[in-house]
C-alpha cells in the first residue's frame, strides 16, 4: 500500500463510452500525475499537476481531459477513446516537485477499449 | 530528445546467480538516475536513486547501481537474487531540467524471473 489509490482497477469501454478514472492520494502530497505504460513500451507522462495547476501537458491527444479539483484527488477523464488507447494508466504522487522527492505510484487502472 | 535503454527485455536467472541489468541514457547535460521495481501485482516502488556524490548507490534488498557518466550508463546489480527477486525493473531518468522525480523518462523494462 503506497498511499495512492486508483479506482477501477480495470476499465472495459467502448469507443463511444464517457468514463472517468480516479487517482486519491492519502499523502499529503503537493504534486500528482498521470502515466500511460502500453505493452513493450516506456511509460509515458501524460499530465502533471501541482498545488491544483497542470504545470505539464505532453501532447496528450484531447480525448483524454484530466481534473484535479484538489491536492487529494486526480481524475482522467475518457471519451472517444480509440482501441490503441488500451494500456495501464498510472497515478503518482510526490510532496512537490523538487527533484529530491520520491514519486510514490498507484497501482493503476488497466483500461481496455473495445 | 532523452531517452532510456534497457538491452534486456527478459532474464532468466537461477536463485543465487549474480544480476546486472544494463541502463544507458542519452542526455549530456545534469542527470538524475532512478531504478524502480513493480512486483507482480504490486505497485511500482523506488529501489534506489542517484543525485549527485557517490557514484555507486545502495538501495533496498541488496541491490545496488554504479552510475558512469562517460558510458551514460546506470546499470543495476544484486550478487545474489533470490526468488522474491521476480518482478519488472524499469531505469528512469529525470534530466534535471525544473521537472519533478514525476517528469521522468522510463525505459521499457526489464523483466527478471529467478527459478527457485
Amino acid at each position: 500500500e503506497t498511499g495512492v489509490t486508483q479506482t477501477p482497477r480495470h476499465l472495459v469501454m467502448g469507443m463511444t463510452n464517457k468514463k472517468s478514472l480516479k487517482c486519491e492520494q492519502h499523502l499529503g502530497h503537493n504534486a500528482m500525475y498521470w502515466y500511460k505504460q502500453s505493452a513493450k513500451k516506456p511509460l509515458e507522462l501524460m499530465f502533471v499537476y501541482s498545488l491544483e495547476e497542470r504545470v505539464e501537458n505532453n501532447s496528450v491527444p484531447s480525448r483524454f481531459s484530466p481534473e484535479c479539483p484538489n491536492s487529494s484527488h486526480l481524475f482522467l477523464h475518457l471519451h472517444t477513446l480509440q482501441p490503441e488507447d488500451s494500456a495501464l494508466y498510472l497515478c503518482a504522487s510526490s510532496q512537490d516537485l523538487g527533484l529530491g522527492t520520491e514519486a510514490f505510484f498507484g497501482q493503476g487502472t488497466r483500461l481496455t477499449v473495445v | 530528445a532523452q531517452s532510456v535503454s534497457q538491452h534486456n527485455h527478459h532474464v532468466i536467472l537461477s536463485e543465487a546467480a549474480s544480476l546486472e541489468l544494463g541502463c544507458n541514457y542519452s542526455y549530456g547535460g545534469t542527470v538524475n538516475l532512478f531504478w524502480y521495481v513493480q512486483y507482480p501485482g504490486q505497485h511500482l516502488q523506488l529501489l534506489l536513486k542517484y543525485f549527485s556524490g557517490d557514484p555507486l548507490v545502495k538501495g533496498i534488498k541488496g541491490f545496488e547501481a554504479e552510475f558512469i557518466k562517460s558510458k551514460f550508463s546506470f546499470n543495476l546489480r544484486k550478487p545474489s537474487v533470490q526468488w522474491s527477486d521476480t518482478a519488472e525493473y524499469f531505469c528512469a531518468v529525470n534530466a534535471g531540467y525544473g521537472g519533478s522525480q514525476g517528469n521522468l523518462i522510463f525505459g521499457k523494462g526489464t523483466k527478471l524471473s529467478v527459478k527457485p
